[in-house]
C-alpha cells in the first residue's frame, strides 16, 4: 500500500495569505496525484489532477506542483470560501488519500 | 450536469450485509468508471472499488473479500454490497465518477450517505 502523508494537519491563516500544504508519498508515484477540497458536510471536490493541472472551473488561486514522492498544494490568496479540508490522493497503485489538512481563517 | 445520488439503509446490524445504490443522472454510465469511496473518522477517505463501463471490477485489497460492486447501465445505476459488517464499517459512503484520460481522478461525487453499523 502507498501511504500518503500530509503536512500540516491543520493551519490557520488570514484572508489574502498564501497557504501551502505538502503531501509525501511512501514511494515514487510520478505525477499521479490529485488534490481535493472538502467543505464541512459536503463531498470532496476535485481541484488539481496530475499534480499540477487545474480542474475546469476551479479558481486560479489554487495550484499544485511536484513529482516523484513530494508534492505541494498552494492557495495563493486565501479567501473565506476556502475554509475546508484538503486531501491529496494517489493513483499510481490503487487509490489512497492523505489524512487531510484543515484550513481555517 | 452529472449528478449522483446514494440510497439505501442507514442502519445495518453487525454481521449483516450493507447495500447501497447510486443513481446517475445527466450522462450515460457507458463511457466511465464508477467508484465507491467511504469516509470514517478513524480511517479518513478510503477507496472501496470500482466498476468499469464494460463491467470489470477492481476492489481495495483490504475489502476485496467482502465487497461486490455491480451495475445496471440500462437504469444508470450501480450498487455496493459489503458483507459481514462490523462497527468499523460505519462511515459516510460516497459514489463517484472516475475519469480515465491518462490522468485518473474523481470528478463528480454523490452527496454521501451515513451508514451506521449497530445492533
Amino acid at each position: 500500500d502507498i501511504q500518503m502523508t500530509q503536512s500540516p494537519s491543520s493551519l490557520s491563516a488570514s484572508v489574502g495569505d498564501s497557504v501551502t500544504i505538502t503531501c509525501q508519498a511512501s514511494q515514487d508515484i510520478s505525477n499521479y496525484l490529485n488534490w481535493y477540497q472538502q467543505r464541512p458536510g459536503k463531498a470532496p471536490k476535485l481541484l488539481i489532477y496530475d499534480a499540477s493541472n487545474l480542474q475546469s472551473g476551479a479558481p486560479s488561486r489554487f495550484s499544485g506542483s511536484g513529482s516523484g514522492s513530494f508534492f505541494t498544494f498552494t492557495i495563493s490568496s486565501l479567501q473565506p470560501e476556502d475554509i475546508a479540508t484538503y486531501y491529496c490522493q494517489q493513483y499510481d497503485d490503487g487509490y489512497s488519500f492523505g489524512q487531510g489538512t484543515k484550513v481555517e481563517i | 450536469q452529472v449528478q449522483l445520488q446514494e440510497s439505501g439503509p442507514r442502519l445495518v446490524k453487525p454481521s449483516e450485509t450493507l447495500s447501497l445504490m447510486c443513481s446517475v443522472s445527466g450522462d450515460s454510465m457507458r463511457n466511465y468508471y464508477w467508484s465507491w469511496i467511504r469516509q470514517s473518522p478513524g480511517k479518513g477517505l478510503e477507496w472501496i472499488g470500482y466498476i468499469s463501463h464494460s463491467g470489470n471490477t477492481n476492489y481495495s485489497p483490504a475489502l476485496r473479500s467482502r465487497v461486490t460492486i455491480s451495475a445496471d447501465t440500462s437504469k444508470n445505476q450501480f450498487s455496493l454490497r459489503l458483507s459481514s459488517v462490523t462497527a468499523a464499517d460505519t462511515a459516510v459512503y460516497y459514489c463517484a465518477r472516475e475519469i480515465r484520460v491518462g490522468a485518473i481522478y474523481f470528478d463528480f461525487w454523490g452527496q454521501g450517505t451515513l451508514v451506521a453499523v449497530s445492533s
